[in-house]
């Protein structure tokens, strides 16, 4: 049951901003949107997450849209070192399973 | 900080044989997690530990695998007998704040069974 869609894959010049779309349709009212990146052969890696309001931190920002079926996670200014598979994930704040699905992955080319 | 520290990162190892895997979690986190990941299935969770006790061992596949967390710095996931078909990555995570925290993954331990 993925309750996130994704793009497969997608490239992006470094230098340049990269906007990681996330379709979440069926979102509930307490879930929050959660992304994570698995950059080869680590362990993944949490960026951010947000509920209704935009957020932004040191690696990203997260825009949810205003009826919270969608959001794009940005990375301003990609690096070739974030190249990695990031994942959407809707959750529950008091729900303890992080559901991985396929993840986007992004190739940041020089 | 060290962050979560896994062990082996790679192990190769005959069919039939017993694997052990080994997890330290950050300190000061209260919940542990396995994930496993192949490329045919991505990243399922096979156990959940919080405050020590075992919560959710839904994913656990079968029998032949179990996982214990004797005290709040170290866990195990054991294999017995190990099949081909469990040859994977297996990572081991852990949160401070249980089940709204964000989880900080270990690197991951390799496991080859031939």
């Amino acid at each position: 049951d993925a309750k996130t869609t994704q793009p497969p894959s997608m490239d992006c010049a470094e230098g340049r901003a990269a906007n990681l779309p996330c379709n979440h349709s069926t979102i509930s009212g307490n879930e929050y949107v959660y992304w994570y990146r698995q950059i080869h052969s680590q362990g993944p890696q949490y960026i951010i997450h947000g509920l209704k309001n935009n957020e932004t931190n040191e690696m990203a920002s997260l825009i949810i849209t205003e009826d919270r079926k969608s959001s794009t996670l940005i990375l301003p200014h990609a690096t070739l070192r974030d190249t990695a598979v990031y994942y959407c994930i809707v959750r529950v704040a008091a729900d303890y399973k992080l559901s991985f699905g396929a993840g986007t992955t992004v190739t940041v080319r020089a | 900080d060290a962050g979560v520290i896994q062990s082996p990162r790679h192990e190769v190892t005959e069919m039939g044989q017993e694997v052990t895997l080994r997890c330290k979690p950050i300190s000061g986190h209260n919940s542990l997690f396995w994930y496993r990941q192949t490329m045919m299935r991505g990243l399922e969770l096979l156990i959940y530990f919080n405050n020590n006790v075992p919560i959710d061992d839904s994913g656990m596949p079968e029998d032949r695998f179990s996982a214990k967390m004797p005290n709040a710095s170290f866990s195990t996931l054991k294999i017995q007998p190990s099949e081909p078909r469990d040859s994977a990555v297996y990572f081991c995570a852990s949160s401070e704040r249980g089940q709204a925290g964000e989880l900080f993954f270990g690197e991951g331990s390799r496991l080859t069974v031939l």
